[in-house]
């Protein structure tokens, strides 16, 4: 099983409709959660950090759920500027001790005009 | 601001070959790790610094090395070149991961081929 899993998608949505990904992740002591977002051809840049309270960033909305081990990324309103592929990163403990960034495979969205 | 520099950004190499892909951040940052990325894989992590002298396996880490004698620099080395490590590859550095929130940087990517 991975570390972190996502669902890949694709998911096409219309221009304006709301769309939520999950992600769950294996390591119940992981402690920092995050939403990466690539574009085609592009290297990942940081979306938002995930908190466990829930976070809003304009049209973003990141939860957490630790009881369930999964975090959620909620796009509002969505624009053409949305599509891109969206990674969930999970801050999980090597056998040695030592804190690895790790990466879901990723949920390509495409948002229809 | 350089940020995260990666090279080269394209490679063609021939099976058995062996080449060492640099990457170099000057944000003093403590961690770095390196990933490849293959069609409905993801990223999955081949090797990881917490700082320098320091480094760790990840997910896939056969087949490549690395070392880390500066904080500045972690190139990754494939050893002999197989056709299996045709992939993008891209280096990421942060500062220390038991920081909260902490974000991570990426260079533009290698996209290496192997015939």
């Amino acid at each position: 099983r991975k570390e972190v899993e996502q669902d890949p998608g694709p998911f096409n949505v219309p221009e304006g409709a709301t769309v939520a990904f999950n992600c769950t992740y294996s390591n119940s002591a992981s402690q920092s959660f995050f939403w990466y977002r690539q574009d085609c051809r592009k290297e990942p840049k940081l979306l938002m950090s995930v908190y466990s309270s829930g976070n809003e960033d304009g049209r973003f909305t990141a939860q957490l759920n630790r009881a369930s081990q999964y975090i959620s990324l909620l796009i509002r309103d969505s624009k053409l500027s949305d599509s891109a592929t969206y990674l969930c990163v999970v801050i999980l403990i090597s056998n040695f001790g030592n804190e690895k960034l790790t990466f879901g495979t990723g949920t390509r969205l495409t948002i229809i005009p | 601001n350089a940020g995260v520099t990666q090279t080269p950004k394209f490679q063609v190499l021939k099976t058995g070959q062996s080449m060492t892909l640099q990457c170099a951040q000057d944000m003093n940052h403590e961690y770095m790790s390196w990933y490849r990325q293959d069609p409905g894989m993801g990223l999955r992590l081949i090797h990881y610094s917490v700082g320098a002298g320091i480094t760790d396996q990840g997910e896939v880490p056969n087949g490549y090395n690395v070392s880390r004698s500066t904080t500045e620099d972690f190139p990754l080395r494939l050893l002999s070149a197989a056709p299996s490590q045709t992939s993008v590859y891209f280096c990421a550095s942060s500062y220390s991961l038991r920081r909260s929130n902490t974000e991570a940087f990426f260079g533009q990517g290698t996209r290496l081929t192997v015939v």
